[in-house]
């Protein structure tokens, strides 16, 4: 079945602490894409990412970090540089640049 | 700045009857428009893209372009309780070398009463 995964569903991170949320797809998608969802808001563009190798900072990435080093993933760290991690994470991919983004289920982030 | 434009609502409307869900963008130049139905507590899912002033039907669904106007609408006729969502309005603005990308509204909640 081809499709974006997302895990893990639910994380909680502990001050200071850098925390990673995993993003693999099956889509053969050339670019994936981070995205950051609080309540009652839009989507905000963390980070995406184009071909392998390559990646490009969105509206927000202060406090993220991501690498793609295969083409299926793309992981997203966030760093404890952020000082208010605490929302729903979605990540995204897509095939040609005109092509609809599909989304993966979701990662919802918490303080503890 | 690259906007996109959306009533956040809520909308109200009775079950059987048709919803209107509108969308303004700022950027001319853009290529593609996409709707997205967000449950609460979900992710999107993509329900609707459309290219081309006119309109583009799929089963209840009915997407709006008019680029003239940078408008693009979306009807669902015959509203049933499980339309009851956010509807997000996307827009690739095709500029510079972030190609893809999309920007989107806040999203319109529509709730349809039994």
């Amino acid at each position: 079945d081809g499709g974006i995964t997302q895990s893990p569903k639910y994380l909680f991170r502990k001050e200071g602490q850098n925390v990673t949320l995993s993003c693999e797809q099956n889509l053969n998608h050339d670019a994936m894409y981070w995205y950051r969802q609080d309540p009652g808001q839009g989507l905000r563009l963390i980070y995406y990412s184009q071909i392998v190798n390559d990646f490009q900072k969105g509206d927000i990435a202060e406090g993220y970090s991501v690498s793609r080093e295969k083409k299926e993933s793309f992981p997203l760290t966030v760093t404890s540089a952020q000082k208010n991690p605490t929302a729903f994470y979605l990540c995204a991919s897509r095939w040609l640049f005109n092509q609809p983004q599909h989304f993966g289920d979701g990662t919802r982030l918490s303080i503890l | 700045q690259k906007e996109v434009e959306q009533n956040s609502g809520p909308l109200s409307v009775p079950e059987g009857a048709i919803a209107s869900l509108n969308c303004t963008y700022s950027d001319r130049g853009s290529q593609s428009f996409f709707w997205y139905r967000q449950y609460s507590g979900k992710s999107p899912e993509l329900i609707m893209f459309i290219y081309s002033n006119g309109d583009k039907e799929d089963g209840r669904f009915t997407a709006q372009l008019n680029k003239a106007s940078q408008y693009v609408s979306l009807l669902i006729r015959d509203s049933q309780p499980s339309d009851s969502a956010t509807y997000l309005c996307a827009v690739n603005p095709n500029y510079g070398g972030s190609q893809g990308n999309l920007i989107f509204g806040k999203g319109t909640k529509l709730s349809v009463k039994p």
